[in-house]
């Protein structure tokens, strides 16, 4: 059963703490993408990677990090230097190369600051 | 900028009745635009994508006309249903530098009532 998986579904993070979040695909897709998306408003973006050991910044990346080890795997990181972490985080993925590959999202995990 | 908006934070219809869920865009160099449903606590779900060069298409209850002229992408929604009940964001898809990137609207909530 293809898909994205992402963990925890719910995370909640003490002042100071980094916390990460898991994102798995099994799509075979070279391009994932992490979005942040705050209540009443769109989607915005963190982070993208199109391929392996390579990332760049999205709208709002200050005080995130990622990395993309593996084609499959893209975890974002939500360090101390994000002042208000509070959101709900979507990772997302596509086949890179053609204008009209649409992306399929995991399911979300909701960080909460204790 | 490169936004895309959308006119209507909320719509409300009765069941059976169309729906039809405004989203303007900015960009006019953009070439892929994308709607997706995303219900509470979900990841966003992909519902229809039109290319920029066509003016229409068809899904099952579900149509998305492309009017350049104005940068109109308006969805329409036949015989809606107590499940179409969630939030629409539509998006764009631009180029930059060989990297393939979304941009996302505010989201309209639509609400069916029965």
């Amino acid at each position: 059963d293809g898909g994205i998986t992402q963990s925890p579904k719910y995370l909640f993070r003490k002042e100071g703490q980094n916390v990460t979040l898991s994102c798995e695909q099994n799509l075979n897709h070279d391009a994932m993408y992490w979005y942040r998306q705050d209540p009443g408003q769109g989607l915005r973006l963190i982070y993208y990677s199109q391929i392996v050991n390579d990332f760049q910044k999205g709208d709002i990346a200050e005080g995130y990090s990622v990395s993309r080890e593996k084609k499959e795997s893209f975890p974002l990181t939500v360090t101390s230097a994000q002042k208000n972490p509070t959101a709900f985080y979507l990772c997302a993925s596509r086949r890179q190369g053609a204008t009209n590959e649409k992306l399929f999202f995991g399911s979300g995990t909701q960080l909460s600051v204790l | 900028g490169e936004s895309v908006g959308l006119h209507l934070p909320t719509l409300s219809v009765q069941e059976g009745d169309n729906s039809i869920i405004n989203c303007a865009y900015s960009n006019s160099a953009s070439d892929y635009f994308i709607w997706y449903k995303q219900e509470s606590g979900k990841g966003p779900q992909f519902i229809i994508d039109i290319r920029s060069n066509m003016d229409k298409r068809q899904g099952q209850r579900v149509t998305v006309l492309l009017n350049k002229t104005v940068k109109h992408l308006p969805l329409q929604i036949a015989a809606t249903q107590p499940g179409d009940s969630a939030v629409y964001f539509c998006a764009e898809n631009l180029g930059i530098q060989g990297a393939q990137k979304l941009v996302f609207g505010q989201g309209t909530r639509l609400t069916i009532n029965p």
